[in-house]
């Protein structure tokens, strides 16, 4: 069965400083990889997907994500975070190889300081 | 959110009533699904659908039915709610050309006194 890790129930970070939310996870198959974004009283919208290709996947507000096989991760980064990025953030899964079932992380907090 | 429409926005029942949570789409899209999203426990997979007639179970199925008559409509019924089913309900759905992503209901806020 397939499952993510969020190690982190909340971020701090400064203004205009570079951001990460980390997430492991575990698959049997091929990973398809997921980051969504909650903000208050509101559903989640999707940020970004890795399926296939280059690890490096770029999404939505300037976040982009590293696939990285060797270390089971697929970390969210920002160059330079707002206020605005203030949110709830998950990472999901799906086996590529398996069932059509997304299993989303804990979720972790970020909070960007003005 | 993508054509995905949850009623009721907010419900209290007492512990044994029953409900169901309505879900309705206008994508046409066949995948479609049930979380739950507890504080500290994330989204959690209740049952979900990949089309009309076809549903499965998900992480936490006990406690829930769903059936998928039609394309459009996914209703979770709860027979008998317990107050560990307070929560926030939300569905998702997906189409074959959306490419994996999953859209949101807004969700429905559920309260089990």
């Amino acid at each position: 069965a397939q499952s993510v890790a969020q190690p982190e129930d909340q971020v701090n970070v400064a203004e205009g400083n570079p951001l990460t939310v980390k997430c492991t996870y575990s698959v049997s198959g091929n990973p398809y990889l997921f980051w969504y974004v909650q903000y208050p009283n509101r559903g989640l919208q999707f940020l970004l997907k890795y399926i296939t290709g280059d690890n490096l996947v770029k999404g939505s507000y300037g976040f982009e994500a590293e696939f990285n096989k060797s270390q089971t991760s697929f970390h969210l980064k920002k160059p330079s975070a707002l206020v605005s990025d203030s949110a709830l953030y998950f990472c999901a899964v799906r086996d590529g190889a398996g069932t059509y079932k997304y299993i989303f992380g804990t979720g972790t907090r970020l909070k960007v300081l003005a | 959110n993508a054509g995905v429409t949850q009623t009721p926005k907010f419900q209290v029942l007492k512990t044994g009533q029953s409900m169901t949570l309505q879900c309705a789409q206008d994508m046409n899209h066949e995948y479609m699904s049930w979380y739950r999203q507890d504080p500290g426990m994330g989204l959690r997979l209740i049952h979900y659908s990949v089309g009309a007639g076809i549903t499965d179970q998900g992480e936490v199925p006990n406690g829930y039915n769903v059936s998928r008559s039609t394309t459009e409509d996914f209703p979770l019924r709860l027979l008998s709610a317990a107050p560990s089913q307070t929560s926030v309900y939300f569905c998702a759905i997906r189409g074959t050309t959306t490419n994996e992503k999953l859209f949101f209901g807004s969700g429905t806020q559920l309260s089990v006194l």
